[in-house]
C-alpha cells in the first residue's frame, strides 16, 4: 500500500526556517517524481514545488523560489522541503504528493499524504 | 500562468440529483485536466485525470467530459458521501494550477 507520512511542521516566526520531511513506503521511490502541495486555512489548493525522480529537474512556484528548496534522497526513501525566510502567506498545511507516472511526470496527483501544517506568525 | 475559472463556488443538492461543476481555463490545455474530491479534514483524492478517466476504484456515477477550455465533472445520482468540494486542476504547463473549489452542500 502507498504511503506517504510528511513531518517537520509547525509553528515559526516570519523570516524564519523550517524544513519538511516526506517518508515514502509502498513503492520504489526512486522511480517516482513527488510534489509538494500546499492548502492555506480554509483556502484552496496551491503547488509549492516538484522533483524528478532522479532528484536532477526541479520546479518551483514562483511565490517561493529563492526560498524554498526542494531534494530528496533515494536511499533514504525521503523527500525534504527546506523552507527559509518565511512568510505569514507561508502558513498552510504542506502535503507531499506522488507523480502516477513511473521515471516521468504526468503532473496529476495519485497519492496524497495527510499533510502537514506550517504556521508563520509572530 | 494557466487561469481557472470553476463554478459554482456552492452547489445546494439533494441526494439522487444529478450535478455539474465547470472549469474554463485562460487558454487550450489539451486533455491535461484532472479532477479531486476533498471532504473535511482530509486530503484531496484523484478522481479523475486525462479529462475523462475515472481512477481506479471511483464510482461510475462520476464522469468528466470537455475540451479545449471548457471542462465539466458531472455527478449523475448523488450520494450521501459526495457531499464535499470538489477541484479542478489543469497540467498543461507548470505551474500545475488549481480552480478555486466548488463546495457541494446537502439542501
Amino acid at each position: 500500500e502507498v504511503q506517504l507520512v510528511e513531518s517537520g511542521g509547525g509553528l515559526v516566526q516570519p523570516g524564519g526556517s523550517l524544513r519538511l520531511s516526506c517518508s515514502a513506503f509502498g513503492f520504489t521511490f526512486s522511480d517516482y517524481a513527488i510534489h509538494w502541495v500546499r492548502q492555506a486555512p480554509g483556502k484552496g489548493l496551491q503547488i509549492v514545488s516538484a522533483i524528478s525522480s532522479d532528484g536532477g529537474t526541479t520546479f518551483y512556484a514562483d511565490s517561493v523560489k529563492g526560498r524554498f528548496t526542494i531534494s530528496r534522497d533515494n536511499s533514504k526513501n525521503t523527500l525534504y522541503l527546506q523552507m527559509s525566510n518565511l512568510r505569514t502567506e507561508d502558513t498552510a498545511i504542506y502535503y507531499c504528493v506522488k507523480d502516477p507516472r513511473r521515471s516521468g511526470w504526468s503532473n496529476y496527483f495519485e497519492y496524497w499524504g495527510q499533510g502537514t501544517l506550517v504556521t508563520v506568525s509572530s | 500562468v494557466v487561469w481557472m475559472t470553476q463554478s459554482p463556488s456552492l452547489l445546494s443538492a439533494s441526494t439522487g440529483d444529478r450535478v455539474t461543476i465547470t472549469c474554463r481555463m485562460s487558454q487550450g490545455i489539451s486533455n491535461y485536466l484532472a479532477w479531486y474530491q476533498q471532504k473535511p479534514g482530509k486530503a484531496p483524492e484523484l478522481l479523475i485525470y486525462g479529462v475523462s478517466t475515472l481512477q481506479s476504484g471511483v464510482p461510475s456515477r462520476f464522469s468528466g467530459s470537455g475540451s479545449g477550455t471548457d471542462f465539466t465533472l458531472t455527478i449523475s445520482c448523488l450520494q450521501p458521501e459526495d457531499f464535499a468540494t470538489y477541484y479542478c486542476q489543469q497540467y498543461s504547463s507548470f505551474p500545475w494550477t488549481f480552480g478555486r473549489g466548488t463546495k457541494v452542500e446537502i439542501k
